[in-house]
C-alpha cells in the first residue's frame, strides 16, 4: 500500500498569499496519477487537479499542481477567504487501494 | 449536471447489515466507473470499492474485503454496497462518486453528498 503524507498539517496565511502544499508517496506514482481534492467543512471533496497538474473542470486558473515520482505539490496563488478547506491528495496509479493522504489544513486569517 | 444521490445509512448494532444506494443522473451512468469512498469522522477520505462500468471487474480495501459487496443496476442508474459483519470501526460517512469511462481507476470525479453509517451497540 502506498502512503501518502501531506504537509504541512495546518498553514495559516493572509488573503493575497501563496499557499503551497506538498504531498509525498512511499514509492514512485506511475503515470504521476495524483489528485488533489478540496474540503469545505460539511460537505464533499470536491476534485481540484489529476494527473498532478491538470485542473479540472471548473478550477480556477489560481491552482497548479507539479511534482513527479514521489513529490507532488499544489500551489494556490492570490490566497481568497473561500479557499479555507481542508486539502487532500490521492494517488490512484496502479492499482488498489488507492489512498489518500491526512490532509493539510488551510486558514485564510 | 451530474448527481448523485447516496441513501440507506444509519445505526446499526456490531455484526449488523445495511445496504447503501446511489441514485446517479445527469451522466451516462452505464458508461462510468463507479466508487464508494468514506471518511470517519475527523478523518481522510479512504476508498472503500470500485466497480467497472460492465460490473466485469470489482475491487475492495482490505479491510472490507469479504464482508461488503459492490454493484450496479445500469437500467436505474444506480449503484449499491451491500455491507455486512459491520465493525464499530466501519462507522464514516460513505460517498458514492464517479469514476472514469469503462474501466476502474480510483480517481473520483464526481461526489455525492454522503450517508452517515454508524455502527454502536
Amino acid at each position: 500500500e502506498i502512503v501518502l503524507t501531506q504537509s504541512p498539517g495546518t498553514l495559516s496565511l493572509s488573503p493575497g498569499e501563496r499557499a503551497t502544499l506538498s504531498c509525498r508517496a512511499s514509492q514512485s506514482i506511475s503515470n504521476n496519477f495524483i489528485a488533489w481534492y478540496r474540503q469545505i467543512p460539511g460537505q464533499a471533496p470536491r476534485l481540484l487537479i489529476h494527473a498532478a497538474s491538470k485542473r479540472a473542470s471548473g478550477t480556477p486558473d489560481r491552482f497548479s499542481g507539479s511534482g513527479s515520482g514521489t513529490d507532488f505539490t499544489l500551489t494556490i496563488l492570490r490566497l481568497e477567504p473561500q479557499d479555507s478547506a481542508v486539502y487532500f491528495c490521492q494517488q490512484y496509479g496502479s492499482s488498489a487501494p488507492y489512498t489518500f493522504g491526512q490532509g493539510t489544513k488551510l486558514e485564510i486569517k | 449536471e451530474v448527481q448523485l444521490v447516496e441513501s440507506g445509512g444509519g445505526l446499526v448494532k456490531p455484526g449488523g447489515s445495511l445496504r447503501l444506494s446511489c441514485a446517479a443522473s445527469g451522466f451516462a451512468f452505464s458508461d462510468f466507473g463507479m466508487h464508494w469512498v468514506r471518511q470517519a469522522p475527523g478523518k481522510g477520505p479512504e476508498w472503500v470499492s470500485s466497480i467497472s462500468s460492465s460490473s466485469g471487474d470489482k475491487d475492495y480495501v482490505d479491510s472490507v474485503r469479504g464482508r461488503f459487496s459492490i454493484s450496479r443496476d445500469n437500467s436505474k442508474n444506480s449503484l449499491f454496497l451491500q455491507m455486512s459483519s459491520l465493525r464499530v470501526e466501519d462507522t464514516a460517512t460513505y460517498y458514492c462518486g464517479r469514476g472514469v469511462i469503462g474501466v476502474i481507476r480510483g480517481i473520483v470525479y464526481s461526489w455525492g453528498q454522503g450517508t452517515l453509517v454508524t455502527v454502536s451497540s
